[in-house]
């Protein structure tokens, strides 16, 4: 079973520049959602997406998109970069969006650095 | 929103021993997770548990959801057990909240 992956790894950019996360998931998973985790904080919701629509948004401004495709991969997009954008950035797949015996599975997250 | 407290915010073992840590949220939950995020900001799945006690090796966790708690044991502390432990809970909608995190390090 192939698990939740993310790249990059680490990157750095500089504000008010763009960027694109990438999130492969979990095989047999069709929900994916994105997390955002500040340093000594825990992770945030930022959104999910099921069947290519965004369906369930946390507070975030829309300068954070996102997009899924049909083999089920995600992206993250952030627009207009700011220092406190600087973070963690997890994405989750999970077999379906209801809660019931449907578990979030992290990948290992993008560091993000903005300067 | 609900509100997901975490306790205590800050542990140190001795390699070896047990701990209890505990999980407290103010509003009624469908679910609850448990989480260990290594040094490495790995996020790992412990315990998926709505209610009643589950056991996979040294770890245990119980979630008692009419009175609003979780608890996660662990027992003969190891020093890969170092890292924070987040207990994270599905309300009506899509996503995770998540407590505030327990940081615990294992010292041999």
């Amino acid at each position: 079973e192939t698990g939740v992956t993310q790249s990059p790894t680490h990157l750095i950019k500089t504000r008010g520049q763009q960027v694109t996360l990438r999130c492969s998931s979990q095989s047999g998973h069709n929900t994916v959602s994105w997390y955002q985790q500040a340093l000594g904080q825990g992770p945030q919701f930022i959104f999910q997406y099921y069947r290519e629509e965004e369906n369930g948004r946390g507070n975030f401004p829309p300068r954070f998109s996102g997009l899924q495709f049909p083999n089920y991969s995600s992206e993250l997009n952030v627009n207009a970069l700011e220092l406190d954008d600087s973070a963690l950035y997890l994405c989750a797949s999970r077999q379906r969006p209801g809660q019931y015996n449907s578990p979030l599975h992290f990948g290992n997250g993008t560091r993000l650095t903005v300067t | 929103g609900i509100q997901v407290e975490q306790s205590p915010p800050d542990l140190i073992l001795q390699e070896g021993a047990n701990s209890t840590l505990r999980c407290n949220f103010s509003d009624s939950v469908n679910n609850l997770q448990w989480f260990h995020q290594n040094p490495w900001g790995q996020l790992i799945n412990l315990f998926y548990i709505p209610s009643g006690t589950k056991q996979n090796g040294r770890l245990s966790a119980t979630t008692v959801a009419t009175e609003r708690y979780s608890l996660l044991y662990i027992s003969s502390s190891q020093t890969t057990d170092s890292g924070v432990y987040f207990c994270a809970v599905y309300t009506g909608a899509n996503n995770l909240f998540f407590g505030t995190g327990t940081r615990l390090t294992v010292i041999p």
